[in-house]
């Protein structure tokens, strides 16, 4: 079967760096997809791994081990805008066609 | 902005009715994915189409049917609605089925309430 897991609530400081966690556990893994969505609005894409290592995009970076089943996303300068919910998403390739399984979402809450 | 659009915003009606979401991609595009998303459960896939043609399916209930048309616009229908349907259902669409990159632009959503 298929399993995300992140952390569900997360806290940090403006200015810090926070790391959010990602696992997962599927069959056909064909690439992995962090989103941004504030509350009641789209998901908007951050960054996509597809092979081992660090994705670096601004404040923004995200990591890959596939052997480990593991990602994070790593956010630096943390600014009050920042708050809110950061899903993990597994691109899984069955019977020729990609599916896309989000994770349930880590709320982040970045306090002055 | 992504570039897809949804309609309506919201819709309120009540147990056993049936209504019908309607997505349009971004220009280009010709995959498009639905998805419901409640409270409790996190963003749930639900069905793709590529190009006029069921492709993928989730956790699409019997209920719930699909459809994309030869404009690629797509509409979820939804009916013998019960008060857990009341979600947030996003479309979302990209270039191609299957590629080595493929990211996903997600309408703004149609807020579900089922009283």
């Amino acid at each position: 079967g298929q399993n995300i897991d992140q952390p569900t609530e997360m806290t940090a400081t403006e200015g810090a760096i926070v790391q959010i966690n990602c696992t997962y556990q599927t069959s056909g893994f064909n690439g992995l997809f962090w989103y941004q969505q504030h509350a009641g609005e789209a998901p908007t894409f951050l960054s996509y791994n597809v092979l081992d290592g660090l994705e670096e995009k601004g404040r923004f970076s995200s990591f890959l081990s596939r052997s480990k089943g593991y990602s994070y996303l790593l956010l630096k300068e943390l600014q009050m805008k920042d708050s809110a919910s950061y899903l993990c998403a597994v691109r899984s390739l069955s019977g020729g066609y990609n599916k896309l399984i989000f994770g349930a979402g880590t709320r982040l809450a970045v306090h002055p | 902005d992504s570039g897809v659009t949804q309609t309506p915003k919201h819709l309120i009606t009540a147990t056993g009715q049936r209504v019908t979401l309607r997505c349009s991609p971004r220009s280009g595009d010709l995959s498009v994915y639905w998805y419901q998303q409640s409270l409790d459960q996190g963003l749930q896939f639900l069905i793709q189409y590529y190009n006029g043609e069921e492709r993928a399916k989730g956790n699409i209930l019997e209920r719930f049917s699909a459809q994309q048309f030869p404009d690629l616009h797509s509409e979820l229908n939804l009916s013998s609605l019960e008060l857990g349907d009341s979600a947030l259902y996003f479309c979302a669409s990209s270039p191609g089925a299957v590629s080595s990159y493929n990211e996903q632009f997600f309408g703004p959503g149609t807020r579900l309430t089922v009283l």
